[in-house]
This record gives structure tokens, sequence and C-alpha cells, in this order.
């Protein structure tokens, strides 16, 4: 069970789109519809902001949004704000109530 | 709106076994189809699952770990447990302690953690 790959680091200036991707392979993202994204700000805990590759929680806001194509993940944040200056984890089910994290994607916005 | 909770020691010492407790509130831990998980993050690290046990006490391990770990829950006190043994200072970590509502699902709601060091 490896952890799926997401870039070290991504950025935006405010009001700018950036799009993270989470590739796993075809025994974990591949094959289940159950990838989820997390925001964490620095010594916070995990917010859920994507479920099931694009559904949103109640009150997250719909800049953010998800996709999915064979075996890579994506996450949207559309519209960029200062506040989304954070580090973003997918995860994916992996079968057998076993779950992969990625390895976190810092955003900086500019 | 639920709440959970981590309690145990922020210090353990090397090769001994951590034991961490997660208190629900506002919800109980055995109604189908809640499943309740561990998840750690080492200093500047990436987030990893535990393991997860259902609302009917099954038990499911991350294979990496699955040696060393054993979770429980007691109902009436809306706790589930994490026991770790043979810890090593890479188990230090903050440990949270999250909800699934479902086998698949996503972690939906969470602790805020607590960070246990392990020293030599």
């Amino acid at each position: 069970q490896s952890a799926l790959t997401q870039p070290p680091s991504a950025s935006g200036s405010p009001g700018q789109s950036v799009t993270i991707s989470c590739t796993g392979t075809s025994s974990d993202v591949g094959v289940y519809n159950y990838v989820s994204w997390y925001q964490q700000h620095p010594g916070k805990a995990p917010k859920l902001i994507i479920y099931e590759v694009s559904q949103r929680p109640s009150g997250v806001p719909d800049r953010f949004s998800g996709s999915k194509s064979g075996n890579t993940a994506s996450l949207t944040v559309s519209g960029l704000q200062a506040e989304d200056e954070a580090d973003y984890y997918c995860t994916s089910y992996a079968g057998r109530t076993t779950y992969v994290f990625g390895t976190g994607t810092k955003v900086t916005v500019l | 709106q639920l709440q959970l909770q981590e309690s145990g020691p922020g210090l353990v010492k090397s090769s001994e076994t951590l034991s961490l407790t997660c208190t629900v509130s506002d919800g109980s831990i055995n109604i189908n189809p809640y499943y309740w998980a561990w998840i750690r993050q080492a200093p500047g690290k990436g987030l990893e699952w535990i393991g997860t046990i259902s609302y009917d006490a099954r038990t499911y391990y991350n294979p990496s770990l699955r040696s060393r770990v054993i979770m429980s829950a007691d109902t009436s006190k809306k706790q589930f447990s994490l026991r770790l043994s043979s810890v090593t200072a890479a188990d230090t970590a903050v440990y949270y302690c999250a909800r699934h509502p479902g086998s698949a699902s996503e972690f939906d709601y969470w602790g805020q953690g607590t960070l246990v060091t392990v020293s030599s």
C-alpha cells in the first residue's frame, strides 16, 4: 500500500485557479469512486472539502471542485483566496476497509 | 454537532506501548453505518491511516502497522482506543481520531489531534 502521489507544491495569485493531482493505482483511485480531499491549515486538524471524487460537504464553497480520470484524481481551487493557503491531502479507499493518503501539496497564494 | 477528543500520554518511552482514547460526544459509536478511525501525522510529514473500528467492533489495520496495532471500543463510554506496541522515534506524531460514515467513505469529523513523542 503506497502513498498516493501529489505534487509537493502549487501556487497561484488571488483570483486564479490551481489544480492539484493525486495519482494512485488500479487498486485504489482507479477502481473506487471514494476519493476525498482535505484542507489542513498549520496546527489544525484536516477538514473535509471533497468526498466521492466530486461531492462537496455542506458549507464548502463551490470554488472547490474534484474530478477523476483513470488512476488520477484532481482538486481544483478556483478564484483563489488568501485563506486557501494550506496543505491539501487526497485519500482513496483501497479495498477491504483500508485507506491510503496522498503525499500532500502545499498551496501558496502569491 | 459531533465532537471527537483524543486523550492519552504525550510522552512514551521507546519500546513501550502507546495508548490513546478518543471520546465521542453527541453520538453513539455503535450505530450502523459509522466507522471510527485513527490517523497520524509525523512532524512536517503527511497523513497516515492507522486503522478503523466498525460500529460492531470489527477492526481493520494498515498493513504496515498491523503487527503492532490493536483497536478497541467501549460503547458505554462512547470511546474507542488505540494501542501501538514497540514504539520507536518513528512513531512520534500527532494522532487524530476521526469518523467515517461508511466502510469505504470519507473522514467527515476529526478530533483536534494529540502529539505523542517517543523518547529514548
